[in-house]
């Protein structure tokens, strides 16, 4: 089955750019929808953003003018990008596969994440 | 601030039933958009429970289950376990700030 591992600094300094990379093994990054979620400590959930499979993608409005997501097929991996990271992106960061079809082909709206990474600390501190 | 509303906890003792909410408005729920449920247990990932309003995934036991009218949601678990101590998440999607997770419910297994 489709398996998700993300891959990141851990550690950073205020104003640095976030990059984080998502592994994808057991399907092919070239169909479906991939998003980032993350998640600060304590708290809830917060959808980052999704490319498809076209390399379209669509961002939260609060991290649009910071965030950018690419794909590298080679490796069947995708990436974010997250610049002038402050304390408040302190956070696990989860990649998570996007679906809207059920096994009978019926299309929901709007998509569901399954299956999940298992998250990546990421930790902006001076 | 999410624009989807939950109890931040339920509790019940193992064997009874609770319910968690999640109360939307029309530029979400409201507007037609299917919500779905994870369940996430300490220290990992979420896990999704159902999907499309009232579907499980191959897997989740038919205690868990879900149900969607007007602006709000629900997720009921049936016969509660030990086991089903975690937080659970309704997400859907809004019109203005694209998709979105519920607040966050912790259930607690008395």
């Amino acid at each position: 089955q489709v398996q998700l591992q993300e891959s990141g600094p851990g550690l950073m300094r205020p104003s640095e750019t976030l990059s984080l990379t998502c592994t994808v093994s057991g399907g092919s990054i070239s169909t479906y929808f991939w998003s980032w979620i993350r998640q600060a400590p304590g708290k809830g959930l917060e959808w980052i953003g999704y490319m498809d499979y076209s390399g379209n993608t669509n961002y939260n409005p609060a991290l649009k003018n910071r965030v950018a997501m690419s794909f590298d097929t080679s490796k069947n991996q995708f990436s974010l990008k997250l610049n002038s990271v402050t304390a408040a992106d302190t956070a696990v960061y989860y990649c998570a596969r996007d679906e809207a079809y059920d096994s009978n082909g019926y299309v929901y709206d709007p998509a569901w994440f399954a299956p999940w990474g298992q998250g990546t600390l990421v930790t902006v501190s001076s | 601030q999410s624009v989807l509303t939950q109890p931040p906890s339920v509790s019940g003792a193992p064997g009874q039933r609770v319910t968690i909410s999640c109360t939307g408005s029309s530029s979400n729920i409201g507007a037609g958009y299917d919500v779905h449920w994870y369940q996430q247990l300490p220290g990992t990932a979420p896990r999704l429970l159902i999907f499309g309003n009232k579907n499980r995934p191959s897997g989740v036991p038919d205690r868990f289950s879900g149900s969607k009218s007007g602006t709000s949601a629900s997720l009921a678990v049936t016969g509660l376990q030990a086991e089903d101590e975690a937080d659970y998440y309704c997400q859907s999607y809004d019109t203005v700030t694209g998709y979105v997770f519920g607040t966050g419910t912790h259930v607690s297994v008395l």
